[in-house]
């Protein structure tokens, strides 16, 4: 069962903050996040365990609510590097049925 | 080293050839992926080797075959392929299921 994303895309002038949510109608054990710029592979950028756990380095962190099944990345002053499409992958056991979210795409604009 | 490699980069076959897809990896990582991307979509799961035995088919055609000869490399056999199996070929590798992935960049497959 895929994860919701939201939003579908946002525009950000440089040095703006924005957030992209990840939501399953599921209980959730894992969640990961991944970048990808076009024409690239997906890269991996953080990954939450169920525990509400909250991750992050510099001007990207990651939350994880339980009780909502929800994980939230936070991305803090973007830069242009930033660009590209976030996806959220989810598992609802260990191992099993390793699941991509549809996808933000994020533009950040000079 | 921190590579996943994937060969050929580009690949066009005709619906009756029979060509595979290689990826390798010396991280050390025992769970291994491939997945199928189109355009403006997401990766979705096609297979999982873990300890080099076949942990997940996600009901994929047989006209895809999986191998893992060995910890480190994985292929993909391709036979009878359809024109809407054309899409870029990920493959990617963990230490463990559940870690994180390693994506390499991909074999991109047009079907003819």
């Amino acid at each position: 069962q895929q994860p919701v994303q939201s939003p579908q895309a946002v525009i950000l002038r440089e040095g703006e903050d924005a957030v992209i949510n990840c939501s399953s109608s599921k209980a959730l054990y894992s969640v990961h996040w991944y970048r990808q710029k076009h024409g690239e592979a997906p890269v991996f950028l953080m990954i939450l365990l169920k525990g509400g756990e909250q991750k992050g380095h510099e001007k990207i962190s990651a939350s994880f609510n339980e009780k909502k099944q929800q994980s939230s990345l936070y991305l803090t002053a973007s830069q242009l590097s930033y660009s590209g499409t976030y996806f959220c992958g989810t598992e609802y056991n260990y191992g099993q049925n390793f699941v991509f979210g549809p996808g933000t795409r994020l533009s950040v604009l000079p | 080293d921190t590579e996943v490699t994937q060969t050929p980069k580009h690949l066009v076959m005709g619906m009756t050839n029979k060509k595979s897809l290689k990826c390798e990896q010396h991280m050390g990582h025992r769970a291994m992926y491939w997945y199928k991307q189109k355009a403006k979509k997401p990766p979705e799961l096609m297979f999982v080797y873990s300890y080099e035995k076949l942990s997940i088919n996600e009901s994929v055609p047989s006209r895809f075959s999986p191998e893992c000869p060995n910890s480190s490399l994985l292929n993909l056999h391709l036979h009878a392929l359809q024109p809407e199996d054309s899409a870029l070929y990920l493959c990617a590798s963990s230490s463990d299921r559940t870690y994180e992935q390693y994506f390499g960049p991909g074999t991109r497959l047009t079907v003819t």
